[in-house]
Order: structure tokens, then sequence, then C-alpha cells
């Protein structure tokens, strides 16, 4: 089993809807979560850090459960541009080492 | 804004060669991974470093890879002999190091060895 694991979709979306990502990790060391995000032939960019309470960036929305070892990321309003793979991470706060979803593909519609 | 260099950006070249991939990270960073990235096997952690030091080079098949820190401006990943199977896009990324910072990627390395 992997330690972080997402659906890899692709999700295909028409614009201006809704679509929500879900990630579970295993270790319950791990202390930080991120959403970055990767274009085709691109680095992976960091889009987002989670936080406990939930957090908001724009049309952004990433939320953390610990007791269930769950991570999700809302967005709203989807626009062309976010067409891309979104990768779900853990850190390691003792180690430093991010640990890698495989990804979920979003492909947004006219 | 400060961004982790790599060279070269692409690479092919035949079996059997010895492939030399470089990195810069961001000035101050203290932390240094190197991935390897597939289709299939999505993001791997090959290495990493801290203030120079390798930490982890568990994910890195050891008889043909080598990953070194000549100096807090340089990272390099090595593969002596490169077989086909190593044909992948290879990143560098960089981090503060301290607890709860992400990391910052290069933007990659092409490898394609026939």
């Amino acid at each position: 089993r992997k330690e972080v694991e997402q659906d890899p979709g692709p999700f295909n979306v028409p614009e201006g809807a809704t679509v929500a990502f879900n990630c579970t990790y295993s270790n319950s060391a791990s202390q930080s979560f991120f959403w970055y995000r990767q274009d085709c032939r691109k680095e992976p960019k960091l889009l987002m850090s989670v936080y406990s309470s939930g957090n908001e960036d724009g049309r952004f929305t990433a939320q953390l459960n610990r007791a269930s070892q769950y991570i999700s990321l809302l967005i709203r309003d989807s626009k062309l541009s976010d067409s891309a793979t979104y990768l779900c991470v853990a850190l390691s706060s003792n180690t430093g080492k991010l640990i890698f979803g495989q990804g979920t593909t979003l492909q947004v519609k006219p | 804004d400060a961004r982790v260099t790599q060279t070269p950006r692409h690479k092919v070249t035949e079996m059997g060669q010895e492939v030399t991939m470089r990195c810069q990270p961001i000035l101050g960073h203290n932390t240094v991974f190197w991935y390897r990235q597939t289709m299939m096997q999505g993001l791997e952690l090959l290495a990493y470093f801290r203030n120079r030091a390798p930490l982890d080079d568990s994910g890195m098949p050891k008889d043909r890879f080598s990953a070194e820190m000549p100096d807090a401006t340089l990272a390099t990943l090595k593969i002596q002999p490169s077989e086909p199977r190593d044909s992948a896009v290879y990143f560098c990324a960089s981090g503060s190091g301290q607890g709860g910072r992400p990391q910052h990627f290069g933007d990659g390395t092409r490898l394609s060895i026939l």
C-alpha cells in the first residue's frame, strides 16, 4: 500500500464546475501536508499548504482530517487553466522527506 | 524569484554510457532531494542531503547510481552504466530544512537511454 494514495482520475469537468479531490495517508507521524500542481512536462509546483483548520486560497480550499488521515482539495468555478495533475503530499518533519501521491489528473473542458 | 537550476534539460544517450545530472539548489536551502518520475511509478525519491551530508539514498539503485554534493551550490546524480529502464525525468528539489516548509523543484532533466 502506498503511503499517500489518490484517485488518479482523470476527472473531466466543464468550466465553472466544482471538483473535489481526496487523498489518504498512512503514516500518522506525517506532520505537514501540501497540494502540488504539475502541468504536462513541467516540474511540480506548490499550490497550497494544508492546515488542520482548513484553508482557502481564492477558488481553492484545502482540508485536513487527522483522525481519518484524509486530505481534500476543492476547486470552485474551475477554469480551463486548472487542467493539470494535482499531487497530494505528506511531509515528515523528522526527516524532511516529502511523500507524493500518484496524482489526480483534472481536465477542464469548455 | 530564486529557482533550483538543473542541467542538462534533456539528455539522450546510448545504454552503457555515463550520465551526470547537476543541480544548483536555491541559495540558503540546506536540504536537496533527487526524484525520478515515470508514468508507471510517479515521483520516487532517490536520495536526499541535509547540510551536504547524505541522509537517505535507499530509493536509489546502488550498483549504478551515485549522488554527491561537492559543495553547497552543487548536487550531482550519476548513472554508470546507464540502461534503457533509467529513462525518466529526474527532478532536483531544495528546501530550507525547517519543519513544515515545502520544497521547490527544478525544471528536471529528461533522460532517454537508447
